[in-house]
């Protein structure tokens, strides 16, 4: 019920390509939907993130577009750049019952991308 | 360095010692959570302190496990026993308000590596 399921597991794109990272989730509860970047040896860190009232965010190079009643979002990575080869994780944010709030992410399996020169 | 700070970084210990990590958070958040993020998968929630409280524990948080955040500040997470499954990135994240929009900050993790 809390979870959360991206594909792919791995791409690979040429340097200047489009990158497409997808998920999907079953509880409409969600009311927050972050994407993490994460390089080997270091923590997630936070890339862009969405709500679920809003269709598309863009912030630079990165997008995240949002289809509430599929229950979908992705990312774009336009242009991709070499350094952007990273593993790439979706997140969705469940608030607890009772209106409070924990903060607790569900993390999606995560996307290794690899930008090719 | 302002972000959170997790130590070791590393750890290897024989199968059936007991481990303990440290992560002091940034100074000013006073919402703090640990996760583990086993090889090819996404971080798992295991816990969250709002201050010295702990407010919630997964159920991936057997027994064998505890945390604590005296003071409010720094916490740590012990393992008892530990078990070859228990090897994973422990991952500490603080933030300063409810929601993950509140400064969420992962800090780089401990690599625990149980033999």
């Amino acid at each position: 019920q809390q979870q959360v399921k991206q594909s792919p597991q791995s791409l690979i794109v040429q340097k200047g390509g489009i990158s497409i990272i997808n998920c999907a989730y079953e509880n409409t509860a969600f009311d927050y939907f972050p994407w993490y970047q994460q390089f080997p040896g270091k923590g997630p860190a936070l890339l862009i993130a969405i709500r679920p009232d809003v269709s598309e965010k863009k912030e630079g190079r990165f997008t995240i577009s949002f289809n509430k009643s599929a229950k979908q979002f992705s990312l774009h990575i336009m242009d991709s750049q070499p350094g952007d080869s990273a593993t790439y994780f979706c997140a969705a944010h469940f608030p607890n019952a009772g209106g409070t709030s924990y903060g607790k992410l569900t993390f999606g399996q995560g996307t290794i991308l690899t930008v090719h020169p | 360095d302002t972000g959170v700070s997790q130590d070791p970084r590393h750890k290897i210990t024989k199968r059936g010692q007991n481990v303990t990590f440290r992560c002091d958070p940034i100074s000013e958040h006073n919402r703090l959570y640990w996760y583990r993020q086993t090889l090819g998968q996404g971080p798992e929630f295991l816990t969250y302190f709002q201050n010295e409280a702990q407010l919630e524990k997964s159920r991936l948080l057997s027994d064998r496990f505890s945390a604590e955040r005296p003071k409010g500040s720094f916490s740590t997470l012990e393992i008892q026993r530990t078990e070859q499954g228990d090897s994973a990135m422990y991952l500490c994240a603080s933030s300063f308000g409810r929601t993950p929009r509140d400064g969420y900050t992962f800090g780089s993790g401990t690599r625990l590596t149980v033999v």
